[in-house]
């Protein structure tokens, strides 16, 4: 049975501050893994794809990697802005029983001014 | 492009009453799915649906959900009658199911239910 899970579950960083948020899955059988963003009391924003062939994906600050074979996956987030606080949620999608979608409990961040 | 939508983006209701959630897919996305989203936890996927066919609802209380996409493109999710731990943001997403990149999903605003 898929289990994805992300950790720190929060993190507090001040302004500028590079940062790393991790996902982890059990299964490797994936056919891709997703980056949303979540705002309070709002639905979720799509940051980054990553299909099952990739390594990588790359959008503005952003950085997503994938390594399918120990089951991890790391958001990169440069130069951090109060904007970016939010909560971050990763996705994986297996490529079997379904194709259900598995979200983790997400990693809430905030960044400090 | 226009985003999923859905409606209400609210709703307060007494346990045992019914509720209806609404979701209107973006334009050209077979595939819909809904999820529950409790405080604190990701979403979890209630049902999914291809075109108008169900290809997931394991994870469906079916005693007391239900959820139809009769033409392929709208849908409706029901719950009849409510309990507290009801309570929870319905999120709904669509996405294509071919194209580049398959199975991206755009989620829609969500319905914050509360039942007291």
């Amino acid at each position: 049975k898929q289990e994805v899970t992300q950790i720190p579950a929060a993190l507090s960083v001040p302004e500028g501050e590079n940062l790393v948020l991790n996902c982890s899955f059990t299964d490797s059988a994936i056919y891709n893994l997703q980056w949303f963003r979540q705002d309070p009391g709002k639905g979720l924003t799509s940051l980054l794809l990553i299909q099952s062939s990739q390594r990588e994906q790359t959008s503005g600050r952003l950085n997503a990697s994938l390594d399918k074979s120990s089951g991890r996956s790391t958001l990169y987030i440069a130069a951090s802005q109060p904007g970016d606080s939010a909560t971050y949620l990763c996705a994986v999608r297996p490529n079997t029983g379904g194709f259900k979608t598995i979200f983790g409990a997400g990693t809430r961040l905030f960044v400090k001014a | 492009e226009a985003g999923v939508a859905q409606s209400p983006r609210y709703k307060i209701i007494e346990k045992r009453q019914s509720v209806a959630f609404w979701c209107n897919p973006i334009s050209g996305h077979a595939t819909l799915y809904w999820y529950q989203q409790i405080l604190g936890q990701g979403p979890k996927l209630l049902i999914q649906f291809q075109n108008n066919g169900v290809v997931d609802d394991s994870q469906l209380p079916k005693d007391r959900f239900s959820a139809e996409r009769l033409k392929g493109v709208d849908s409706t999710l029901k719950i009849q009658p409510a309990k507290l731990e009801d309570s929870a943001v319905y999120l709904c997403a669509s996405s294509l199911l071919r194209g580049v990149p398959s199975y991206e999903q755009y989620f829609g605003p969500g319905t914050r239910l509360t039942v007291t």
